[in-house]
């Protein structure tokens, strides 16, 4: 167990809908990184947000926005999703602690579109 | 560009040894991590690399080239639990991107 947390664990839902994914990072970690892994296919990172402001910006869709909130957890959403959004979605953290920027993987959301 | 390559597949036996390598391409760098995902799961943190040598834990091992843009993880005595996907990933520095590549997928064979 990483600490981590996210839910749900799983997500059907239509084409067009918009949905949220939430995500808890370890005690103590300031750090929430984003993740999408399609089948087969490498973990692509989404955003990164530190202590409530985002930090870094990978390739995220301008269907999709997040955010952390002052309590550091944070939230994915997905809108006008298609099919080809159905995939893994993990959240990660970390503690930033010297320059080792080990992150702790939560258990993921199974998104799937229909 | 910003790329990282690992081999896609690999096999080997119960009790041997096995290099999974790892070559990368990065505006900067900040740090070279390996992470262990059986399917269906999240990843789990292995590695982590940020000085040219070799680090050592366990049953596995890294290690880190920066002029060659090179890495590997290394694998003893492998069980059956091995068999995963294994992630190579950079952490490129001033940006705070983290690039992953594609995995390698171990296959451990009695």
């Amino acid at each position: 167990d990483s600490g981590v947390t996210q839910t749900p664990k799983h997500l059907i839902t239509a084409t067009g809908q918009r949905v949220t994914l939430r995500c808890s990072p370890r005690s103590g970690d300031l750090s929430v990184y984003w993740y999408q892994q399609s089948l087969d296919q490498g973990l692509q990172f989404l955003i990164q947000y530190y202590n409530g402001e985002e930090r870094a910006k990978g390739n995220i869709l301008e269907r999709f926005s997040a955010q952390q909130f002052p309590d550091l957890h944070s939230e994915l959403n997905l809108s006008s999703l298609e099919l080809g959004d159905s995939a893994l979605y993990f959240c990660a953290s970390s503690a930033l602690r010297d320059r080792e920027e080990t992150q702790y993987f939560g258990p993921g959301t199974r998104l799937l579109v229909l | 560009g910003q790329n990282i390559d690992q081999p896609t597949e690999m096999t080997a036996t119960e009790g041997a040894i096995v290099q999974i390598n790892c070559t990368y391409q990065t505006s900067g760098f900040n740090g070279l991590f390996w992470y262990q995902q059986h399917a269906g799961e999240a990843p789990t943190f292995l590695s982590y690399n940020v000085l040219d040598g070799l680090e050592e834990k366990g049953r596995f091992s890294s290690f880190l080239s920066r002029s060659k843009g090179y890495s590997y993880l290394l694998l003893k005595e492998l069980q059956m639990k091995d068999s995963a996907s294994y992630l190579c990933a950079v952490s490129t520095s001033g940006t705070y991107k983290y690039i992953f590549g594609t995995g390698t997928r171990l296959k451990v064979l009695a």
